[in-house]
């Protein structure tokens, strides 16, 4: 079992709809969690940090954590065709690795 | 520096030569890392510095690789008689301390020929 694992897509949406990304990790003593963006040819950004249970917002972007599930999600709003990228999820166990999962392709269709 | 800065942007070596690929973090980000990424994959860790310590470096894929940041600062990714399995993105980025916002640089693009 990978240690963080993600759907890797591609996941296709409108324009406008809610984009809805998902990842589960192995870990139960992971302290942080991360999403990340990363267009073709670049590399990853940092979009959304997440420490404790719940949902953390900030614009179109929000991020979802359940750690009794090992769960994180992230949800983005009115998507736009400049959303389309591969979204990366990680996570830290509370050691010195940040582990990432294979990411998810997102396409939004105009 | 405004950002994480990596060097070169590109590099190809012949297989059996050794190379360099330099990071200079975000300045007081004592936190530093290196992943390598091959195409279609999440990056993988490779290492893991403290300031000039190096607390893990379970990830280097063979004794060919080595790493240092001797000055708590700048830190270099040697790979020593290059292999075609060592073409890759190698990406570095730096945090505050371990466990927060890690912000990567450009990456180094590595093509053994």
């Amino acid at each position: 079992q990978k240690e963080v694992e993600q759907n890797s897509g591609p996941l296709s949406v409108p324009e406008g709809a809610i984009a809805s990304l998902n990842c589960t990790y192995s870990d139960r003593g992971s302290q942080s969690f991360f999403w990340y963006r990363q267009y073709s040819g670049k590399s990853p950004e940092l979009i959304m940090s997440i420490y404790s249970n719940g949902d953390k917002e900030d614009g179109r972007f929000t991020a979802q954590l359940n750690k009794a599930s090992q769960y994180v999600s992230l949800l983005i709003r009115d998507s736009q065709p400049s959303d389309s990228a591969t979204y990366l999820c990680a996570v830290n166990t509370g050691g010195f690795k940040t582990i990432f999962g294979a990411g998810t392709r997102l396409f939004v269709k105009a | 520096g405004a950002g994480v800065s990596q060097s070169p942007r590109y590099k190809v070596a012949k297989r059996g030569q050794d190379v360099a690929l330099r990071c200079d973090p975000i300045s007081g980000h004592v936190s530093l890392f290196w992943y390598q990424q091959a195409l279609g994959q999440g990056p993988e860790f490779l290492t893991y510095f403290q300031n000039e310590a190096q607390l893990d470096k379970s990830g280097l894929p063979s004794d060919r690789f080595f790493a240092e940041r001797p000055e708590g600062s700048v830190s270099t990714l040697k790979i020593q008689r290059t292999q075609q399995e060592d073409s890759a993105v190698y990406l570095c980025a730096s945090s505050r301390r371990a466990g927060t916002e890690a912000f990567f640089g450009q990456g180094t693009r590595l093509t053994v020929v």
